[in-house]
C-alpha cells in the first residue's frame, strides 16, 4: 500500500512555463518535506511543513514555493523552470521532526525542462 | 562538513552477506546514525537507524562500535535487487532534515 504518493512520476515542461508537482500521504503525518535531487547528486531538502508552518532553507531559490492545503496534500511550485531545475523531486513525510522519527520518501517525480 | 565517510563503491555476491561500513567519528552522543538507500531512478528508501544498541529488522543489521564512532550495515542475504546506492546519515537532536552524503554504490553480482 502506497503511503507517499507524488503525481505525475514524470512532468515536462517548457522553459519558464509554471509547474506544479503534488504529493500525498496516508501516514496523517505531521511533517511533510520537498527535496531536489540532481542528476548524480545525492537529495537536497527544498523546504518543509511541520502542520501549517512552512519552513523554507538558506538557500532554496525564490522560484520554488509550496503549499499545504491540508495535512495529507502538499503541492511544489516551480514559478519559471530553467534548465538547471531539471531534476527528480522527491516528497517525504515524517510524523515529527525529532531525529528518531523516521522519513518515508514517495517515488518521486522527475521533471525535464525544454 | 561531511559528518559520515563511507566507500565509494563496493560489489556483493549474490547470496552473500553485504556488509556495507560508515565512519562518523565526529558523532555525539544524542546523535542517530540512520541508513537509506536509493534503487535507480527511484525515491530513498529507510532501512533502519539505531543510537547506541544494535539493531535488526526484517531488512538488515546495524552494527554500532562501542564508540559510536563506526557502524557496519549487514545485508543478510544479498540478492540482485539489493543494488542500489546506500546512505548512511547522522542526524542530531535538533537535525529535522536528512542529509544526504554521496553514499555507497553497492552492486550485487549473479
Amino acid at each position: 500500500d502506497a503511503m507517499v504518493i507524488q503525481n505525475p512520476r514524470y512532468q515536462v515542461t517548457q522553459f519558464g512555463k509554471p509547474v506544479t508537482l503534488s504529493c500525498s500521504q496516508t501516514l496523517n503525518h505531521n511533517v511533510m518535506y520537498w527535496y531536489q535531487q540532481k542528476s548524480s547528486q545525492a537529495p537536497k531538502l527544498l523546504f518543509h511543513y511541520y502542520d501549517k508552518d512552512f519552513n523554507n532553507e538558506a538557500d532554496t531559490p525564490d522560484n520554488f514555493q509550496s503549499r499545504r492545503p491540508n495535512t495529507s496534500f502538499c503541492f511544489l511550485d516551480i514559478r519559471s523552470p530553467g534548465l538547471g531545475d531539471a531534476a527528480m523531486y522527491l516528497c517525504a513525510t515524517s510524523r515529527d521532526k525529532r531525529p528518531e522519527d523516521t522519513q518515508y520518501f514517495g517515488p518521486g517525480t522527475r521533471l525535464t525542462v525544454l | 562538513d561531511a559528518k559520515t565517510t563511507q566507500p565509494p563503491s563496493m560489489d556483493c555476491a549474490e547470496g552473500r552477506a553485504a556488509n556495507l561500513p560508515c565512519n562518523h567519528s565526529t558523532i555525539s552522543g544524542n546523535e542517530y546514525v540512520y541508513w537509506y538507500r536509493q534503487i535507480h531512478s527511484q525515491g530513498p528508501q529507510y532501512i533502519i537507524h539505531g543510537l547506541k544498541n544494535n539493531e535488526t529488522n526484517e531488512m538488515a543489521s546495524l552494527i554500532i562500535t562501542e564508540d559510536r564512532k563506526s557502524s557496519t550495515l549487514i545485508l543478510p542475504h544479498a540478492t540482485l535487487r539489493d543494488t542500489a546506492v546506500y546512505y548512511c546519515i547522522v542526524r542530531a537532536q535538533n537535525d529535522y532534515k536528512l542529509s544526504f552524503g554521496a553514499g555507497t554504490t553497492v552492486t550485487v553480482r549473479a
